[in-house]
């Protein structure tokens, strides 16, 4: 079945760095590629997603990249600030299911 | 209304209780999920259902119990729980399955005693 691996599992940087987030995924039948940010004791909130007919997405500081070929992903915060402090999640999509990596605990210091 | 609500925020229950947890969407969405939560863990689907009727089951052990009234609820039946049950217990909805976007409730904080 699908595994999606993520790294790193704990990231720390200054505020105004930038944040990569790596995530790749086993089944070649994946095509969509969300991201959830959870805070502690919140829900995950979906912050940007990327479907398989795309190579990157940006909202604002937020990017994604998806490459189909080495079947990863990755996300990337610029300008980072201390409320971009979280968990983060990659997911992709299997069969009308999604699987979740395991996480990166992002901490930005003012 | 743009959220999924959950109701209750917080159980304590006993193992040999029955209880119930609620989930509620008026998105018009017509995919519903309930994933379980340990800490520092990622979100674990444990049922999905499309168009209110079940779709996976994720080999979940019967002492749970999901059921789907109606396209804007999603119930989780519990019995005779066991402690390592205790968990935040998410529901999600989204407009389909699959490739579209999935939104989380705010979740139950289960607590087996």
């Amino acid at each position: 079945g699908e595994n999606v691996e993520q790294h790193p599992s704990t990231l720390s940087v200054q505020e105004g760095d930038s944040a990569v987030i790596k995530c790749t995924y086993s089944d070649s039948a994946s095509n969509y590629f969300p991201w959830y940010k959870q805070e502690l004791g919140k829900r995950p909130q979906l912050i940007i997603d990327i479907r398989s007919n795309v190579g990157e997405k940006k909202d604002q500081r937020i990017a994604v990249t998806l490459n189909k070929t080495a079947k990863h992903f990755s996300l990337h915060i610029t300008e980072t600030q201390p409320e971009d402090s979280a968990v983060y999640f990659c997911a992709a999509s299997i069969t009308d299911k999604l699987i979740f990596g395991t996480g990166t605990r992002l901490q930005v210091f003012p | 209304d743009t959220e999924v609500t959950q109701t209750p925020k917080h159980l304590v229950m006993g193992m040999t209780n029955k209880k119930s947890l609620k989930c509620e969407q008026h998105m018009g969405h017509r995919a519903m999920y309930w994933y379980k939560q340990k800490a520092k863990k990622p979100p674990e689907l444990m049922f999905v259902y499309s168009y209110e009727k079940l779709s996976i089951n994720e080999s979940v052990p019967s002492r749970f119990s999901p059921e789907c009234p109606n396209s804007s609820l999603l119930n989780l039946h519990l019995h005779a729980l066991q402690p390592e049950d205790s968990a935040l217990y998410l529901c999600a909805s989204s407009r389909g399955t699959a490739t579209y976007e999935q939104y989380f409730g705010p979740g139950t904080r289960l607590t087996v005693t």
